[in-house]
């Protein structure tokens, strides 16, 4: 399985852009990317996934390069409710089951 | 649907007691999750179904701890004989099967043994 690696924190004010960048060096062909967000005391809740290039919803927007060995999830203009820890996966999930690292920890700041 | 329940929200309880576990999915997924969750670290993989089938099962799953989902529907972990170590939160989560499906999580169980 791929391992990702992560910053372990990162810290940010209200308004600004948030990129968080994931290295995944030994993903598989047949992986996607799946970013979970998770806030204390909740399960971890789906924000995005890709394949390549870019994919941007209503919440954030995931760029993958060609190589696809990194990913970065970016959140346009944070508030504080966007505080919470962010995993990055690497996976087929129609094969096996997700393996989450440690994750980061963004703190958003008045 | 109101998405994944698991029931109770917190269980404590004595060690070497045993306890279970329910997770009940959003209806037309058919792959249900078991993860673990302690302080600090990202869910742990425990096991997971399609439908009635347990598909696979991470070396953390002790003898003590056993997961069922009779018909395919809810799904049940208990553990016994419970340590200290067991103190954590259980999570549950659903998805369709396929490569490009997110889960959908539950909000835990969490257990605290004394």
């Amino acid at each position: 399985l791929a391992k990702t690696t992560q910053p372990i924190s990162m810290d940010s004010y209200e308004g600004q852009e948030v990129n968080i960048t994931c290295s995944h060096n030994n993903i598989a062909t047949n992986d996607y990317i799946t970013w979970y967000q998770q806030f204390p005391s909740q399960g971890p809740r789906f924000i995005i996934q890709g394949y390549k290039t870019k994919v941007t919803n209503e919440v954030a927007s995931l760029f993958i390069p060609a190589d696809r060995k990194s990913s970065t999830l970016s959140l346009p203009r944070v508030s504080l409710s966007d505080t919470a820890v962010y995993y990055c996966l690497v996976g087929d999930e129609g094969r096996r089951a997700l393996t989450f690292g440690s994750g980061t920890r963004l703190q958003v700041q008045p | 649907d109101t998405g994944v329940s698991q029931d109770p929200r917190h269980k404590i309880t004595k060690r070497g007691q045993n306890v279970t576990f329910r997770c009940d999915p959003i209806s037309e997924h058919n792959r249900l999750y078991w993860y673990r969750q302690t302080l600090g670290q990202g869910p742990e993989f425990l096991t997971y179904f399609q439908n009635e089938a347990q598909l696979e099962k991470s070396r953390l799953l002790s003898d003590r701890f056993s997961a069922e989902r009779p018909k395919g529907s809810f799904s049940t972990l208990e553990i016994q004989r419970t340590e200290q170590g067991d103190s954590a939160m259980y999570l549950c989560a659903s998805s369709l099967s396929g490569a490009s499906y997110g889960y959908t999580f539950g909000s835990g169980t969490r257990l605290t043994v004394v």
